[in-house]
Formats: C-alpha cells, structure tokens, sequence
C-alpha cells in the first residue's frame, strides 16, 4: 500500500495568512505515460461530509475558490490557501488514487490563530 | 445535483455482519464506480472498497475478505456488507462517488453521502 503523511498534523494560520499543509508519498504517484499526478485533496468541515478540492495534483474542482492551490509533483505534494478566511477552518486530507488501496493521509486541522 | 445517502443500523453487536445501503438520487448510478469509505479515532480515513454500475468491484486487502459491496441499478443504490465485526470496526462509514475513466475506477470521490455512525458493541 502507498502510505500517505501528512504535515503538520494541526496548524494555526491568522485571518488573511497563508497556509500550506504538505503530503507525503511513500512511492511515486506520478504515471508516467500521461504525465499525472495521482493526487486528491479534500476538505472537511466541522459536521460535514469531505469536499473535493483538488485532483490531478494541482487541478482545482469547480467552484473551489482559487486562494486553493495544489502543488508538487511525485511524492511530495502541498496544499496553499493564499489568504485564509474563517470558513477554512477544517481538516484537510490528500488521498492517492494511483493504485488501490486508495490510501489518506492522516489529515491536518487547520484552525485561527 | 447527485446526492447520496447512506442507511443502516447505528449499533451492531461483535462478531455479527453490519449492512449498509447508499441511495444515489438527482443523478444516474450507471456511468459511474460508487465506494464506501470509514473514519474511525485509530485508522483515519480508509477506503473500503468500489463497485461499478455493471457489477465489478475492488476491495482493500486489510479488510482480509469481510467486505463485499453490491449494486442495485434499478433502486439507484450500492450497499456494503461487513462481517465478522469487531470493535476496530466502530467508525463513521461514507459512501461516495467515484467517475469512470475508460472502463476503470479514476480514484477521487466526489460527491460523498452524510456518514453514518456505526457502533460495534455488545
């Protein structure tokens, strides 16, 4: 299984800061032949279902506001909100879909400083 | 707007078999492989397994076979089986979608179903 890590596991970022959350690969979820990275990000918000955020690596899904980024390519990847609004306040995961066992990573809470 | 939603029972005792339903609406269940997922405290989250619209299906090898997922085209639903249960399994279970990509699961889920609070406990 790919093992997917997580960093930090909390963070606390100010109103209007960036913050960035890191994943980590155990292998590769680059392909290759298509030249994509196997790489989900997603959003869970207090009593909510997980979001989709970003696929691809760095594609944003529709409708995601665009102070969401997704960089990295291989086995390191990351997550940027630009500028951090109040109603980001969740815990973000990245999930590998290169092969199965899809793997998450453990998740990071993002809080207000 | 596709929306899902999971159903089953929320307290289910060890070593007895958890059965869960997801029902697909606003959109078609054909076209598309359909997962269910668990968090729990210990794991995080953890993929459970997929089934497409024509039957074929993929689980995680850590669930050593308890697992076996189903899928009712004619309802709009897919539904999990769990057996052999034990308290490792108490966790909150989501079904989600997952889009098909030349005749294969593509991997990220979206939409998910409200999770369901699943308790394994005598």
């Amino acid at each position: 299984d790919i093992v997917m890590t997580q960093s930090p596991d909390s963070l606390a970022v100010s109103l209007g800061e960036r913050a960035t959350i890191n994943c980590k690969s155990s292998q590769s979820v680059l392909y290759n032949s298509n030249n994509k990275n196997y790489l989900a990000w997603y959003q869970q918000k207090p009593g909510q279902t997980p979001k989709l955020l970003i696929y691809w690596a760095s594609t944003r899904e529709f409708g995601v506001p665009d102070r969401f980024s997704g960089s990295g390519s291989g086995t390191d990847f990351n997550l940027t909100i630009s500028s951090l609004q109040a109603e980001d306040v969740a815990v973000y995961y990245c999930q590998q879909y290169y092969s199965t066992p899809y793997t998450f990573g453990q998740g990071t809470k993002l809080e207000i400083k | 707007q596709v929306q899902l939603k999971a159903s089953g029972p929320r307290l289910v005792r060890p070593s007895e078999t958890l059965s869960l339903t997801c029902t697909v609406s606003g959109g078609s269940i054909s076209d598309y492989y359909w997962s269910w997922i668990r968090r729990s405290p210990g794991k995080g989250l953890e993929w459970i397994g997929y089934i497409s619209y024509s039957g074929s299906s993929n689980y995680n090898p850590s669930l050593k076979r308890r697992a076996t997922i189903s899928v009712d085209t004619s309802q709009s639903q897919f539904s999990l089986k769990l057996t052999s249960l034990t308290a490792a399994d108490t966790a909150v279970y989501y079904c989600a979608r997952d889009l098909n990509y030349g005749g294969n699961s593509l991997g990220w889920l979206d939409p998910w179903g409200q999770g369901t609070l699943v308790t394994v406990s005598s």
